[in-house]
């Protein structure tokens, strides 16, 4: 069966950092691209960041621009999310989802449970 | 970056009933369009991909269409199980972005 399974959420005070980390099972990790998607509570989801097969070409959202960074391992088959200088408005429940494979462009198929991320002092 | 505008934003319906959901993109984004269930405490789910093709799984009763920059969500015979929020996406470009989300309500 396929699964992501998040972790590292937690309390953070605003300007510290979090690593979060996504481990994949069920499927080819290397042949897929993978986001992040976040949702503050009660509000709407959130695209965060990209990474393509192979870590060739990353996109982010401008807010985190220069402070979340995406990476992947496809030998752990794991994909990560370093949150630095953390605002407040970072509080989140954290996804990490399943794109496509090379061409295919059919939608965030698979979800992690997500990870809750608290930034408060 | 490309605003996704859905409406409406709350739907009271009933067990039985047929509903439409509509999402309209603020510049065409062809068929790089996807709709989301999510469940209260839930992660989202893949219902539609690329504006009309059924995820594998999701019952028929959904259905979805549209390209450009207009594209619709129908549900056909609501079940108890499909009362959730609903989300439109595209993926044309980056940033995606989602719609702000449809709660789908018991009436």
């Amino acid at each position: 069966e396929v699964y992501l399974v998040e972790s590292g959420g937690g309390l953070v005070q605003p300007g510290g950092s979090l690593r979060l980390s996504c481990a994949a099972s069920g499927f080819t990790f290397n042949a897929y691209s993978m986001n992040w998607v976040r949702q503050a509570p009660g509000k709407g989801l959130e695209w965060v960041s990209y990474i393509s097969r192979g870590s060739n070409t990353i996109y982010q959202l401008d807010s985190v621009e220069g402070r979340f960074t995406i990476s992947r391992d496809d030998a752990g088959h794991s994909l990560f999310l370093q949150m630095n200088r953390l605002r407040d408005e970072d509080t989140a429940v954290y996804y990490c989802a399943r794109g496509w494979e090379l061409g295919q462009f059919d939608g965030f198929d698979i979800w992690g449970q997500g990870t809750m991320v608290t930034v408060s002092s | 970056d490309i605003q996704m505008t859905q409406s409406p934003s709350t739907l009271s319906a009933s067990v039985g009933d047929r509903v439409t959901i509509t999402c309209r993109a603020s510049q065409n984004i062809n068929i790089y369009f996807a709709w989301y269930q999510q469940r209260p405490g839930k992660a989202p789910k893949l219902l539609i991909y690329k504006a009309s093709t059924l995820e594998s799984g999701v019952p028929s009763r959904f259905s979805g269409g549209g390209s450009g920059t207009e594209f619709t969500l129908t549900i056909n015979s609501l079940q108890p199980d499909d009362f959730a929020s609903y989300y439109c996406q595209q993926y044309y470009d980056f940033p995606y972005t989602f719609g702000q989300g449809t709660k789908l309500e018991i009436k």
